[in-house]
C-alpha cells in the first residue's frame, strides 16, 4: 500500500511554544490529506480537512488559529500546534488518498505523532 | 455516514479465526463496509472494504449480510499481531479522495497466546 510518513515521531515542547508536524505522502500524489487527534483510551477525532494550495476545513470545536495547517504541494502538508499547552498532548495522526482517479486506494495513515507539552 | 455498532473487546485464541461483527442497520445503498485496524500507539491500518459482496485479501475477509446491515471480518489464522483496535467504519466511496472518515469507538481485539 501507499506510504504516509509523518515526523517526528514524538516531540517534548514546553508550555507557550510551537511544534510543527510534517505529513509526507511518499509515493503519492495527495490533493487532501486529512488531521486527526487521539487522546488515551479514546477514538480518532477528525480536526481539519487540508487541502493542496487553499486552505483548511476545520471541524466544529477546533481553533483554526491554534492549529495552523498548511498544504503547499502535493505531498507535504504540516500542523502547527501553537502556543502549546499541557492540554494540547495528544497523539496526532495525518491520513491521505491518492489523488490520481486511477490509482485511487483507500486512505493510509502516518505512524503517527505524540507531542507531550510540559 | 451510517452509524456503526460493535463490540467493545472480544479475545480469540492464538491461531484460531478471529470473528469481528459489526452492525450498520442504516446502511444506504451507496454506502462500502470498511474495516481499519490500529495497533498501539500507531497509525490505523486499512484492512478491507466491501460493498454487498464478500471480499477476501492477504489481511482478512469481510463477509457481508445479504440485507447489508451487519457485517463480519474474519482474520483466518490470528496471531499476537493481530492484537489491536479494529474499526468499521460506513460511507459513500467517492472518486476524489476528499471525503472523510469517521471513527467509533471500535472493538479492542486481545489475541491470547
Amino acid at each position: 500500500g501507499a506510504v504516509v510518513s509523518q515526523h517526528p515521531s514524538w516531540v517534548i515542547c514546553k508550555s507557550g511554544t510551537s511544534v510543527k508536524i510534517e505529513c509526507r505522502s511518499l509515493d503519492f500524489q495527495a490533493t487532501t490529506m486529512f488531521w486527526y487527534r487521539q487522546f488515551p483510551k479514546q477514538s480518532l477525532m477528525l480536526m481539519a480537512t487540508s487541502n493542496e494550495g487553499s486552505k483548511a476545513t476545520y471541524e466544529q470545536g477546533v481553533e483554526k488559529d491554534k492549529f495552523l495547517i498548511n498544504h503547499a504541494s502535493l505531498t507535504l502538508s504540516t500542523l502547527t500546534v501553537t502556543s502549546a499547552h499541557p492540554e494540547d498532548s495528544s497523539f496526532y495522526i495525518c491520513s491521505a488518498r491518492a489523488a490520481d482517479r486511477a490509482k485511487n486506494t483507500e486512505a493510509f495513515f502516518g505512524q503517527g505523532t505524540r507531542l507531550t507539552v510540559v | 455516514d451510517a452509524k456503526t455498532t460493535q463490540p467493545p473487546s472480544m479475545d480469540c485464541a492464538e491461531g484460531r479465526a478471529a470473528n469481528l461483527p459489526c452492525n450498520h442497520s442504516t446502511i444506504s445503498g451507496n454506502e462500502y463496509v470498511y474495516w481499519y485496524r490500529q495497533i498501539h500507539s500507531q497509525g490505523p491500518q486499512y484492512i478491507i472494504h466491501g460493498l454487498k459482496n464478500n471480499e477476501t485479501n492477504e489481511m482478512a475477509s469481510l463477509i457481508i449480510t445479504e440485507d447489508r446491515k451487519s457485517s463480519t471480518l474474519i482474520l483466518p489464522h490470528a496471531t499476537l499481531r493481530d492484537t489491536a483496535v479494529y474499526y468499521c467504519i460506513v460511507r459513500v466511496r467517492a472518486n476524489f479522495g476528499n471525503e472523510k472518515l469517521t471513527f467509533g469507538t471500535g472493538t479492542r481485539l486481545t489475541i491470547i497466546p
